[in-house]
């Protein structure tokens, strides 16, 4: 099946520094992705909407500034967490479906955050 | 918010059926049902989606009631593999967005 990979599987980084995730679609085009944030013990929550050369679509209560989403080719998509705190630790995971066709979102296997 | 309600949690014995249930009772016409599941600290899974017919894919099969208002998830024979937690969503066939409810955390035993 379609694979999706994010990369780093995991990152510490310190309070106050930003940090960039990516989401590659590794044989497939995908115009849209999406990024969710996941706590301990929770649901995944939708947090934006990324579209291939042009601005992300944010869900109501995520800040833009904070969490910056970059969609330049039809394969990669980055979200760079600005200035973090230890409260933006989380469970970042991104999913992609192939541009025109009728499959199945495919997830990346998530990016474990822990800002000290 | 997420159309659908499952239980918190159930046990099945390794080698059974394991069937989730779905409740979306105000689903519309063009929406889908998808089950996906996710296993500690990964991403989710694809296991089957469906319209209104009953599908059936190598993983697991989907019942959808003639109202479309429910719908379960049958894992044939369990294994331990399979504890995870198991979400339903409805998704409009004409966006790609997948809105997560809270899920049901399905535990196979020996």
């Amino acid at each position: 099946g379609a694979v999706v990979s994010q990369h780093p599987s995991w990152v510490i980084c310190k309070s106050g520094t930003s940090v960039k995730i990516e989401c590659r679609s590794l044989d497939f085009q995908a115009t849209t992705m999406f990024w969710y944030r996941q706590f301990p013990k929770q649901s995944l929550m939708l947090m934006a909407t990324s579209n291939e050369g042009s601005k992300a679509t944010y869900e109501q209560g995520v800040e833009k500034d904070k969490f910056l989403i970059n969609h330049a080719s039809l394969t990669l998509s980055t979200l760079t967490v600005t200035s973090a705190h230890p409260e933006d630790s989380s469970f970042y995971i991104c999913s992609a479906r192939e541009t025109g066709t009728r499959t199945e979102a495919f997830f990346g296997q998530g990016t474990r955050l822990t800002v000290v | 918010d997420a159309k659908t309600t499952q239980p918190t949690s159930m046990d099945c014995a390794e080698g059974r059926a394991a069937n989730l249930p779905c409740n979306h009772s105000t689903i519309s016409g063009n929406e889908y049902v998808y089950w996906y599941r996710q296993i500690h600290s990964q991403g989710p899974q694809y296991i089957i989606h469906g319209l209104k017919n009953n599908e059936t894919n190598e993983m697991a099969s989907l019942i959808i009631t003639e109202d479309r208002k429910s719908s379960t998830l049958i894992l044939p024979h369990a294994t331990l593999r399979d504890t995870a937690v198991y979400y339903c969503i409805v998704r409009l066939y004409n966006t790609d967005k997948l809105i997560f409810g809270t899920g049901t955390r399905l535990q196979v035993f020996p």
